[in-house]
C-alpha cells in the first residue's frame, strides 16, 4: 500500500452515462496526478494539480473530462457521456514538490464502458 | 515527440538467474528516471530510482545503471524470484514538475 487511495477499483457504466473517480493522495503531497493505462501500454499522463490549481491537461483530456481538487487534498475525476474508448485503468499519483521526488501510484479504477 | 521505450516486450528468465531490463530515452533534458513494477490488476509499485548525476545505483536485488551518453536505462534483479514476475516501465521526468513519461513496459515471466 502506496498511500495513495482510489475508488472505486472497478467501474462498469453504459455508454453515455457520466462517471466520477476519486483520488486521496498521500497526505504531504502536494503535487496528485492522473493517468490513463490501457491493456498492454504504459500510463498515459492526462493532468495533474499543485495544491488546488490543475497546471496542465494532456490532448488526451476531452471536452468530457474534467479534474477538480477543491480544497488541494483529494481530487475527482468525471468523465461525461462516457465512451467505449473511455475503457482503461485511471491511476492517481502523488508526489512531494521539487526536483527527484518519488511518484507514488494508487490501484487505479478500472472503468468498463459497455 | 520525444518518448521512453523499451526494447523488449517479453523476457523468460529461469528462478534464480538474473534479469535484465533495458530502456531507451529520447529526451536529452530528462534527469531523473524510476523504474515500476506493475502486477496484474494493481497500480505501478517503485522500484528504484536514479538521477541523472549518477550512472549506477542499487537497492534490494535490484540495480539501476543509467548511461547518459547513449541514452540508456537498464534495472538488473539478481537472483529472479516467482514473485517478480510483473510488467516493468521505466519512466523519465524531462523536469522538475514530475510529468512522468512512460514506455510501453516490458513482462517478465519467470520460469521454474
Amino acid at each position: 500500500d502506496t498511500g495513495v487511495s482510489q475508488n472505486p477499483r472497478h467501474k462498469i457504466t453504459k455508454r453515455g452515462q457520466n462517471v466520477t473517480f476519486r483520488c486521496d493522495p498521500i497526505s504531504e503531497h502536494n503535487r496528485l496526478y492522473w493517468y490513463r493505462q490501457t491493456l498492454g501500454q504504459g500510463p498515459e499522463f492526462l493532468t495533474y494539480f499543485q495544491n488546488e490549481a490543475q497546471l496542465e491537461k494532456s490532448r488526451l483530456l476531452s471536452d468530457r473530462f474534467s479534474a477538480e481538487r477543491p480544497k488541494g487534498s483529494f481530487s475527482t475525476l468525471e468523465i461525461q457521456r462516457t465512451e467505449q474508448g473511455d475503457s482503461a485503468m485511471y491511476l492517481c499519483a502523488s508526489r512531494r514538490q521539487g526536483n527527484n521526488e518519488k511518484l507514488f501510484f494508487g490501484s487505479g479504477t478500472q472503468l468498463s464502458v459497455l | 515527440g520525444e518518448s521512453v521505450g523499451l526494447h523488449l516486450p517479453t523476457l523468460s528468465v529461469q528462478e534464480g538467474d538474473n534479469s535484465i531490463i533495458n530502456c531507451a530515452y529520447s529526451n536529452s533534458a530528462s534527469d531523473y528516471f524510476i523504474w515500476y513494477k506493475q502486477e496484474s490488476g494493481k497500480g505501478p509499485q517503485f522500484i528504484i530510482d536514479i538521477r541523472s548525476n549518477m550512472d549506477k545505483r542499487q537497492g534490494q536485488r535490484v540495480t539501476v545503471l543509467l548511461n547518459k551518453t547513449v541514452k540508456h536505462l537498464s534495472l538488473q534483479i539478481a537472483a529472479t524470484q516467482p514473485g517478480d514476475s510483473a510488467v516493468y516501465f521505466c519512466a523519465d521526468a524531462p523536469d522538475s514538475w514530475g510529468k512522468f513519461q512512460f514506455g510501453a513496459g516490458t513482462q517478465v515471466v519467470v520460469t521454474p
